[in-house]
């Protein structure tokens, strides 16, 4: 069965550049989230699209922009970076906003040095 | 929020049911119960919800508590392939409030063979 595709797997930045972080949802899945899992610790909620729309804001800094877009994939965008953005970035999709299940995406490595 | 509390560590042999408890006093009428868990360097993933009723599925069972404020989850045959951390989260899925996953500290589950 299709699963989550994130891309890409493991990305290098310096302090200060940006980075983009893309996540294909399930087919027919409508509903994106994304997620902040920094070293030892447990995911964070940072935002969520339902339908195009942001659904729900979590703890994203101001430097950090989402959006999905028409084919429901979507991107998040991380400007000046800061050393402690380094972290595992996860995004689920989910069949609606209500549906009992998310799936998780295998995760970007982010690293910034 | 409603909060979970669950404890920080477990053993269990392999093969062996494991019972891992969830504490959630502050439970509101519309939260259901949910249970995820993340395996090394993985997703988190799936692996039951309830709301009232105990309830099964090929991966574990779910007990939950008359009064709600508690809840077990259970793995009747502990295989190493379980060993992750397990979260016990609260959601709603309707009307008012967020969708997304709140994770807090979860329980790490070690298994011996």
């Amino acid at each position: 069965a299709a699963g989550v595709i994130q891309s890409p797997r493991h990305l290098i930045k310096e302090k200060r550049e940006t980075a983009t972080l893309k996540c294909y949802p399930i087919p027919r899945h409508d509903t994106v989230y994304w997620y902040q899992q920094g070293p030892g610790q447990d995911p964070q909620f940072l935002i969520s699209f339902y339908e195009k729309m942001q659904s729900d804001k979590g703890s994203i800094p101001d430097r950090f922009s989402a959006q999905q877009f028409s084919d429901y994939h979507s991107e998040l965008n991380m400007s000046s970076l800061e050393l402690g953005d380094s972290a595992l970035y996860f995004c689920a999709s989910s069949p609606g906003q209500g549906a009992y299940e998310q799936y998780f995406g295998p995760g970007t490595r982010l690293t910034v040095t | 929020d409603a909060k979970t509390t669950q404890p920080n560590s477990m053993e269990s042999n392999e093969e062996e049911p494991v019972h891992l408890p969830c504490n959630h006093s502050t439970i509101s009428g519309t939260d259901y119960i949910h249970w995820y868990r993340q395996l090394p360097s993985q997703g988190p993933e799936y692996v039951i919800h309830g709301l009232t009723s105990n309830v099964n599925n090929r991966m574990a069972s779910l007990a939950i508590a008359e009064d709600r404020k508690s809840s077990t989850l259970i793995l009747h045959r502990a295989t190493l392939r379980d060993a992750a951390v397990y979260y016990c989260i609260l959601r709603v899925h309707s009307g008012a409030g967020s969708y997304q996953l709140t994770f807090g500290k979860g329980t790490k589950l070690s298994v011996i063979p």
